[in-house]
Order: C-alpha cells, then structure tokens, then sequence
C-alpha cells in the first residue's frame, strides 16, 4: 500500500517556466514533508520541507504547498532550469513511535527542463 | 567533513555470494539509516542505528541481511546467499539532534548487482 504517491512518472517544462511536482499522501499521521532531489548515481539530496502546521514554505526559486485537508502537496519550481532535471522525491514521515525518524517516499517523478 | 561516505559505489557480484557494505555518517551525527531503492520507486526503510543501538528493523531486512554499527561510528551492512531480487541501489544517510528527519543527509550509495 503506497502511503507516499507521486502519479506523475515524468515532466517536461521549458527553461524559465514553472515545474509544478505533485504528491498525495494517505497515511493522516504524517506530519513532516519533504521533498528530494535525485541525479542519476548518486543519492538524494534535500530541498526544501513543509511541517503540518504551516501550508507554504519558500525558499529561493522552489516553494511547496500543503494541502492537509486534501492531503496533497506540490513543489513549484520557478524559474525552471536545464539543471533541475532531476528525478524529484515526495517524502513523509510521522508523528509517535518510530516514525518521526523514518521517511517513507514516494516512487519519483522525473523532471526535464529543456533548453 | 565531506558528507556521507559509503563504499564500494558499484558491486557485482554472483547469486549465492556474501557481499558486505561500508556506510561512515558525517561525524557528529549520532544516528543512521539503511535505505534500499529498487528501479522506478522511491527509497524503502531498512534499519536504524542510534549510536551502536540497532532500534528497528524493517520486515523487509530477511534473516540473510544484518547491520551492524560498532563503537556507534561506521556502518556495515552484509547480505548473505545473495539472490538476484536483492539487485538495488543500498542507501546510507545519517542525522542527529532534534527531529530526525529534519537532518538527514543520504550518501551516493552502493548499487548492487547479482547475476
């Protein structure tokens, strides 16, 4: 049961228009979300994250939204650049337990800017 | 400090064989992470050290796959009888203090590949 969903499996935007990235999530005990950026070979490298009790963080050119009720999030990339081609990383985690220090992703959407 | 180091980056190895992985955390984190990511999903929880404390592991770990972290620094990882599922990209990522999550850093990973 995918907890983390990212249905968009590929994206591809022109240089200097707006990349907007998806995610769902099902699991109402997340509380915590990021989102990861990941070059081919290496492993992923953090972004930018939102707690549930705000619904926007910005930072730079990449804002992400939260949506609780709808339980949906989004990464807006803007402007978009050729080196933001990247696959693009949703990740959860929760509140109790153990679950605050585990991260449950969703399976990626691959972003192409072309030039 | 140049980040989360694991080692070797590329394994091949035959089905049967052992194969072990080196994982060494930035420093002064006290906390680490195994991940797996197989092709087209995100990267799946394995097990967590605190210090030399394994605290979780997770049902996909089998009884052919154990972590250790002695003297709460480097981290190895060893499958056993490898077999051709066990093909994926292993995860090493470290954090301290506070909400774990909220430093987690991810090295560039070992790919495994059993033929």
């Amino acid at each position: 049961d995918q907890q983390v969903k990212q249905n968009s499996p590929s994206l591809s935007v022109q240089e200097g228009r707006i990349s907007i990235l998806n995610c769902d999530y099902t699991n109402s005990m997340f509380d915590y979300f990021l989102w990861y950026k990941k070059y081919p070979a290496e492993g992923p490298t953090f972004l930018i994250s939102i707690s549930s009790i705000k619904d926007k963080n910005e930072d730079g050119r990449f804002t992400v939204f939260l949506n609780k009720s709808a339980k949906h999030l989004s990464l807006h990339i803007v402007p978009s650049q050729p080196g933001d081609s990247a696959v693009y990383f949703c990740a959860a985690s929760g509140r109790g337990g153990g679950s605050n220090y585990k991260l449950t992703f969703g399976k990626g959407t691959l972003l192409t800017v072309n030039p | 400090d140049t980040g989360v180091s694991q080692d070797p980056r590329h394994k091949i190895t035959k089905r049967g064989q052992n194969v072990t992985f080196r994982c060494d955390p930035i420093s002064e984190h006290n906390r680490l992470y195994w991940y797996r990511q197989t092709l087209g999903q995100g990267p799946e929880f394995l097990t967590y050290f605190q210090n030399e404390a394994q605290l979780e592991k997770s049902r996909l770990l089998s009884d052919r796959f154990s972590a250790e972290r002695p003297k709460g620094s480097f981290s190895t990882l060893e499958i056993q009888r490898t077999e051709q599922g066990d093909s994926a990209m292993y995860l090493c990522a470290s954090s301290f203090g506070g909400r774990q999550v909220y430093g987690y850093t991810f090295g560039s990973g070992t790919r495994l590949t059993v033929v």
